[in-house]
């Protein structure tokens, strides 16, 4: 079975600081996704990366960052917090073979 | 990626087949049609797929159309557990999915 594991479950930062996500899979696939999921606004893509050291923006990149040093391994990092990125952030990972995505249990993160 | 329409809720006893629909009227002939399910608080679980044919895995059933146009997923004995919102997506190829707002699925005991 494909195992996306985040770092935390739970997260509460405060406004200005330097926050990091992590995500691992343990699947060797290529591609990796950060979303975000709001109320009422579904899941929003951030950022995906489709190798070691490559990135692509997604729908909503403003505010965040990305790094991706190693293939099982894509982190998110938030430079400098803000109340409205409060909320559940969703890692995901697909083969190159399949359009299917697994994610991960997701972080809720809180600024205050 | 096409759009889906899902009712926003159902309601289904525990024991029986849940059975939730999904439109995908403009669906092109490469999209696959995708089943998800979020239970509370938890990361979307990938259920199953297909493209024209009805699928059939361990934890549900996809019958398709014989237009595409739309599709159903069954559940043959839901439990508890399956309390989740359900999430239909057609996809084919882009990098990332569209999530509507799916249907909320509540088993009653």
């Amino acid at each position: 079975d494909v195992k996306v594991t985040q770092s935390s479950r739970y997260l509460v930062k405060r406004t200005g600081e330097k926050v990091f996500l992590e995500c691992v899979q343990d699947m060797d696939h290529e591609n990796m996704f950060w979303y975000r999921q709001d109320p009422g606004l579904g899941l929003r893509l951030i950022y995906f990366s489709y190798d070691v050291k490559m990135k692509e923006k997604g729908d909503i990149p403003e505010g965040y960052s990305v790094s991706r040093e190693k293939k099982e391994r894509f982190s998110l990092i938030l430079e400098s917090a803000s109340t409205n990125q409060t909320s559940m952030y969703l890692c995901a990972s697909r083969g190159v073979s399949t359009d299917t995505q697994y994610f991960g249990p997701g972080t809720r993160l809180t600024v205050l | 990626d096409a759009k889906t329409t899902q009712p926003t809720s159902m309601d289904c006893a525990e024991g029986r087949a849940a059975n939730l629909p999904c439109n995908h009227s403009t669906i092109s002939g490469n999209e696959y049609v995708y089943w998800y399910r979020q239970i509370h608080s938890q990361g979307p679980q990938y259920i199953i797929h297909g493209l024209k044919n009805n699928e059939t895995n361990e934890m549900a059933s996809l019958i398709i159309t014989e237009d595409r146009k739309s599709s159903t997923l069954i559940l043959p004995h839901a439990t508890l557990r399956d309390t989740a919102v359900y999430y239909c997506i057609a996809h084919s190829g882009t990098y990332k999915y569209i999530f509507g707002t799916g249907t909320r699925l509540k088993v009653l005991a």
